[in-house]
């Protein structure tokens, strides 16, 4: 079954602590982002990655980092999280660069107390 | 920069109306044009999408969207909604010129629907 999937699911921490959220999809796609839905906001996209090596920056990065060491997976990484970041976190991936972000996974909700 | 607009920000209709919901955009030329379902507790599932040609587009779950050049528009129609329509609802963009992967959103859509 195609899927992106995240882990966790749900997270509590406090802050300054780090943490990663990772994400993985068995499709074999290029293309994976992330992304962070708030309320009244929608969703906006944190960074994205073309392919294995190659990422980018999207509209909201600060206090992120991500890496793309494997074409299936893209962790989102937080060295120093604080309570500003809690929030819904969607990954995303798609096949090639004319393609939509079809397949999104189930979401991370993470609280940064 | 581009940016989307979805007008309403929470809907209300009885089950079997039809249904219409707005998405405008601000892009130099004409870009790619999805539309996003998030059920409760769900990620987000594409509907449909346009990138040339027709003008309206047909989606999954019986939706359908047009794309109207003039009104930078491209609203969202269901002719009849069903009790399992009551979601959230997202217009996005991409630039069509390359950089497809970075989509923006609208702020989203809640449609209740009524009994």
């Amino acid at each position: 079954e195609a899927q992106v999937t995240q882990n966790p699911r749900y997270l509590i921490t406090v802050t300054g602590k780090k943490l990663t959220v990772t994400c993985s999809q068995n499709m074999n796609h290029e293309y994976m982002s992330w992304y962070r839905q708030d309320p009244g906001l929608g969703l906006r996209q944190i960074y994205y990655s073309m392919n294995v090596e190659v990422t980018d920056k999207g509209d909201v990065p600060e206090g992120y980092k991500v890496s793309r060491k494997e074409k299936r997976n893209f962790p989102l990484i937080l060295e120093s999280p604080s309570p500003n970041q809690t929030s819904l976190y969607f990954c995303a991936s798609s096949l090639g660069v004319a393609g939509p972000h079809k397949y999104f996974g189930p979401g991370t909700r993470l609280t940064v107390l | 920069a581009q940016s989307v607009t979805q007008p309403d920000i929470h809907i209300t209709v009885s089950e079997g109306a039809s249904l219409e919901l707005r998405c405008n955009y601000s892009y130099g030329a004409t870009p790619y044009l999805f539309w996003y379902v998030q059920s409760p507790g769900q990620g987000l599932q594409l509907l449909l999408k346009y990138f040339s040609g027709d003008t309206l587009v047909q989606g999954i779950k019986g939706f359908e969207a047009e794309f109207k050049r003039s009104q930078s528009s491209f609203n969202l129609r269901k002719p009849s909604v069903h009790w399992s329509d009551a979601a959230e609802y997202f217009c996005a963009v991409a630039p069509s010129q390359g950089g497809s992967e970075k989509l923006v959103f609208g702020k989203g859509t809640k449609l209740t629907v009524n009994p």
